[in-house]
């Protein structure tokens, strides 16, 4: 069974740093791409980052670039997102997907989420 | 950045109807386009990728159709559990989008 558990959220005051942690289990990890897909409260989707396979390409979402960087550690299949300069508007829930590539694309399984507040 | 412009974002209905949601990309994008689920307090769900497939283990009532610019996500005979929000999603650009979504609630 598929199972994605993100963990790392918390509290953390504006401008500050936090690493998020995403544990892979029930597939074959270093196959895969994985994204970071957040939502702020009470509204939608927002794609926010992708690794591939072997991190030899990763693509961010515009407010982000240069303040977060994802990573993955495939010997213990575990994806990460190091956000520093955190802003109030980066308060969200985050989830980590699965991207299968295959056939146009798609996100297959999600974890359950880690909420990240930025506020002082 | 490809726009996905979902349509309605609200939508009230009775268990046993059948509802279309539609999504219009800003520019043609195949049939690069994913539809999901999410309840509330819980993880999306996806139910439909490249367009028209069916997810594994998704009920044959939800489909999907489209391609170039106009998506549409159609449940008939909804049940009690359909009850939920519906995001559509494209993969044709690498940088992802989500429509803004569709809160379908029971009248």
């Amino acid at each position: 069974e598929v199972q994605l558990v993100e963990s790392g959220g918390g509290l953390v005051q504006p401008g500050g740093s936090l690493r998020l942690s995403c544990a892979a289990s029930g597939f074959r990890f270093s196959s895969y791409w994985m994204s970071w897909v957040r939502q702020a409260p009470g509204k939608g989707l927002e794609w926010v980052a992708s690794i591939k396979e072997d991190e030899g390409e990763k693509f961010y979402v515009g407010p982000v670039k240069g303040r977060f960087t994802g990573s993955r550690d495939n010997a213990e299949n575990t994806l990460y997102l190091q956000m520093n300069s955190l802003r109030t508007e980066d308060t969200a829930i985050y989830y980590c997907a699965r991207l299968e590539v295959a056939r146009r694309g798609r996100f297959d399984y999600w974890g359950q989420g880690t909420l990240v507040t930025v506020s002082s | 950045d490809i726009q996905m412009t979902q349509s309605p974002s609200s939508l009230s209905a009775s268990v046993g109807d059948s509802v279309t949601i539609t999504c219009r990309a800003s520019q043609r994008i195949e049939n690069y386009v994913n539809w999901y689920q999410q309840k509330p307090g819980k993880a999306p769900k996806l139910l439909i990728y490249a367009a028209s497939s069916l997810q594994s283990g998704v009920p044959s009532r939800f489909s999907g159709s489209g391609f170039g610019t106009d998506f549409t996500l159609t449940i008939t005979s909804l049940q009690p559990e359909d009850f939920a929000s519906y995001y559509c999603h494209q993969t044709y650009s690498t940088s992802y989008t989500f429509g803004q979504g569709t809160k379908l609630e029971i009248k």
